[in-house]
């Protein structure tokens, strides 16, 4: 059984670039959550997709925004890249309707740096 | 928002000693769930509670959901080197339908040999 996979591990961007992260589901998951983390703190919900359509969202602003795919990967854009979107984001998969709690597995995460 | 606060920020221990952290919310929680992050690593499920008193092992890690519903606990019988990490308590909301999970800021545990 495959875990959670993200790509790519690194990125370097500077502000006001736009940037696309991807997840890979574990295996039999039809739900992806993304999560931000900021250095020291604990990871911020921005969004989830159930079934290819969005099923909740964080307070995050519309510059964040996300897709999933038949095979239930999915992708995070982020348009306009400010200093602070500099984080490790987080993407977890699970299994379900997306409404109740389900235990969600995380990927390792992509480092992204923004200048 | 609904937050969750965790004490103590960072431990520093001796190995073999026990470690005791805890995690607080003005809301209550109907699950409470035990995170452990290593470095370069995304969270892993330690411990899941679901039930108020429920008091929950894993190994050497146990786990309560305090009875108001608004606390947990985690314990760490001796610590060990591969203990080092950061602990994360998290829980979806009681009410929505998002399937979110609202986490804690952390707290560090550093062991030494």
């Amino acid at each position: 059984e495959t875990g959670v996979t993200q790509s790519p591990t690194h990125l370097i961007k500077t502000r006001g670039q736009q940037v696309t992260l991807r997840c890979s589901s574990q295996s039999g998951h039809n739900t992806v959550s993304w999560y931000q983390q900021a250095l020291g703190q604990g990871p911020q919900f921005i969004f989830q997709y159930y079934r290819e359509e969005e099923n909740g969202r964080g307070n995050f602003p519309p510059r964040f925004s996300g897709l999933q795919f038949p095979n239930y990967s999915s992708e995070l854009n982020v348009n306009a890249l400010e200093l602070d979107d500099s984080a490790l984001y987080l993407c977890a998969s699970s299994t379900g309707t997306g409404g109740a709690y389900n235990e969600q597995f995380f990927g390792p995460g992509t480092r992204l740096t923004v200048l | 928002g609904q937050q969750l606060n965790q004490s103590p920020q960072s431990m520093f221990i001796q190995e073999g000693e026990d470690v005791s952290m805890n995690c607080t919310s003005s809301s209550i929680f109907n699950t409470w769930l035990w995170y452990k992050q290593d470095p370069g690593e995304g969270p892993v499920l330690l411990i899941a509670l679901y039930k108020a008193g429920e008091l929950t092992s894993n190994g050497r890690l146990t786990a309560q959901f305090g009875i108001t519903r608004k606390d947990s606990f985690l314990n760490i019988s001796a610590s060990i080197p591969s203990d080092v990490g950061i602990y994360f308590c998290a829980g979806p909301p009681p009410w929505g339908n998002t399937g979110k999970l609202i986490f804690g800021q952390g707290t560090t545990l550093q062991v030494k040999p």
